[in-house]
């Protein structure tokens, strides 16, 4: 089956400062992979995603970009502010499976921004 | 995007009980979803729910400890079964979005089992 690495477990930045979140995946068959935002004491956002015939897809501060040669996509936020402190998880699927996803899950990324 | 709300938001139980947690959707869905999620960890998937059929359980979870009902196209349940401390975790409901690729997520309901 799928398996998801995700780095780094933590990351801590200053506000303003860009943030990377990197995943890699092992099914060259995955097509679909949504980033989820996670903050405290709620459940998880979908925030941004691409497919596998993009290379890549920006929605304001957040870019998500993807080598599918490499197997790996990264999350790019820029100018952070401490609002965008959270918990961020990565995930790969291969679509349709039985007429919808069930995504594999990166064990998440806590970004921590410091005003 | 589909609003997905779930009771209770938390609880406090004791080990040997049952908890049924609820989940509702504002629209229409065919496939829910429930999952895992133990303290600082990833999500798991527990089972896919569909609507007129028996859920799908994944490997390592079984139907007598995790019943499921699915009796309408908003809203399912999920029973955590004669419980113990390990079953202290997360548990969330998500929905396929219309397009069938996006995934959207509860806000979970927080299980302490004492």
């Amino acid at each position: 089956g799928e398996n998801v690495e995700q780095h780094p477990s933590t990351l801590s930045v200053q506000e303003g400062d860009s943030a990377v979140i990197k995943c890699t995946y092992s099914d060259s068959a995955s097509n679909y992979f949504p980033w989820y935002k996670q903050e405290l004491g709620k459940g998880p956002q979908l925030i941004i995603d691409i497919r596998s015939n993009v290379g890549e897809k920006k929605d304001q501060r957040i870019a998500v970009t993807l080598n599918k040669t490499a197997k790996h996509f990264s999350l790019h936020i820029t100018e952070t502010q401490p609002e965008d402190s959270a918990v961020y998880f990565c995930a790969a699927t291969i679509h349709p499976r039985g007429g919808s996803y069930i995504p594999t899950f990166g064990r998440g990324t806590s970004l921590i921004v410091h005003p | 995007s589909a609003v997905i709300s779930q009771k209770p938001s938390r609880d406090i139980c004791q080990r040997g009980t049952s908890l049924t947690i609820q989940c509702q959707v504002d629209s229409q869905v065919t496939m829910m979803f429930w999952y895992r999620q133990q303290p600082g960890q990833s999500l798991t998937l527990i089972a896919t729910a569909n609507q007129g059929s028996e859920a799908t359980y994944e490997s390592g979870f079984v139907i007598d400890k995790f019943p499921i009902s699915r009796p309408n196209l908003t809203f399912s349940t999920l029973t955590v079964s004669n419980m113990s401390p390990e079953d202290s975790s997360i548990y969330l409901c998500s929905v396929a979005g219309g397009g069938d690729y996006e995934q959207y997520f509860g806000p979970g309901t927080r299980l302490t089992v004492t």
